[in-house]
């Protein structure tokens, strides 16, 4: 079955480094999805990608989706506190409708 | 508009016995998914229901089942609970399933002993 494998799986900062997570599927997909998971909370909608080569930009997170439509990856720019949380990626594959999530990365951000 | 809703919050439940989560999607939306998620873990597929029918279904037991109403409505049982059955179990909500955003449940938190 499809897989999404997102990497790293912790990540440490210093308030003011860059961040960014990677997300990998075993298979082509139609679309990838990010969401962010605050401590104690449950999963919000980031974004979603659905073109080749694709990168949108929301303040100071950007995310691409690669040419081959089976990996993309989060960049955060200047990390705060308030980037804390735990980042997943979650993608349909071509041939089905479900929403395959990865496995999270978790960013801590020290002041 | 009321977000996506979730009772009970929390449920301690011993192995053996079983247990019925609800879930409330956002009004107008027809498709609901079930995750569960374990410390460390993504999230891991249950079900998703569509128009009272199911769509699609992960790699958990039959022990796990669901359903959904008329009014979109869901609901999810889990029998014979088993210690590993403990986890954080969230209900996402979108308006037809598919590639569409979803919205999460704050979701019901549950332990077995």
């Amino acid at each position: 079955g499809q897989q999404v494998m997102q990497i790293p799986q912790y990540q440490h900062v210093q308030e003011g480094e860059d961040f960014t997570t990677y997300c990998n599927s075993s298979t082509t997909l139609s679309n990838i999805q990010w969401y962010k998971q605050r401590p104690g909370g449950h999963p919000v909608f980031l974004i979603q990608l659905v073109k080749s080569g694709e990168v949108k930009k929301q303040k100071r997170l950007t995310f691409q989706f690669g040419e081959a439509k089976k990996n993309s990856s989060l960049h955060i720019t200047a990390t705060q506190t308030t980037d804390v949380g735990t980042y997943f990626c979650a993608g349909h594959s071509t041939s089905g409708s479900r929403l395959t999530f990865g496995e999270g990365t978790q960013l801590t951000v020290n002041p | 508009k009321a977000g996506v809703t979730q009772t009970p919050r929390y449920l301690i439940k011993t192995r053996g016995q079983q247990v019925t989560l609800s879930c409330s999607p956002i009004s107008g939306h027809r498709s609901v998914s079930w995750y569960q998620q374990t410390p460390g873990q993504g999230l891991q597929f249950l079900f998703e229901y569509f128009s009272e029918t199911q769509r699609n279904k992960g790699n958990f037991p039959g022990r796990f089942s669901g359903r959904q109403f008329s009014n979109s409505r869901s609901e999810m049982n889990v029998s014979t609970l088993e210690l590993g059955d403990s986890a954080l179990y969230l209900c996402a909500s979108s308006r037809s399933g598919g590639p569409t955003e979803q919205f999460f449940g704050p979701g019901t938190r549950l332990t077995v002993l």
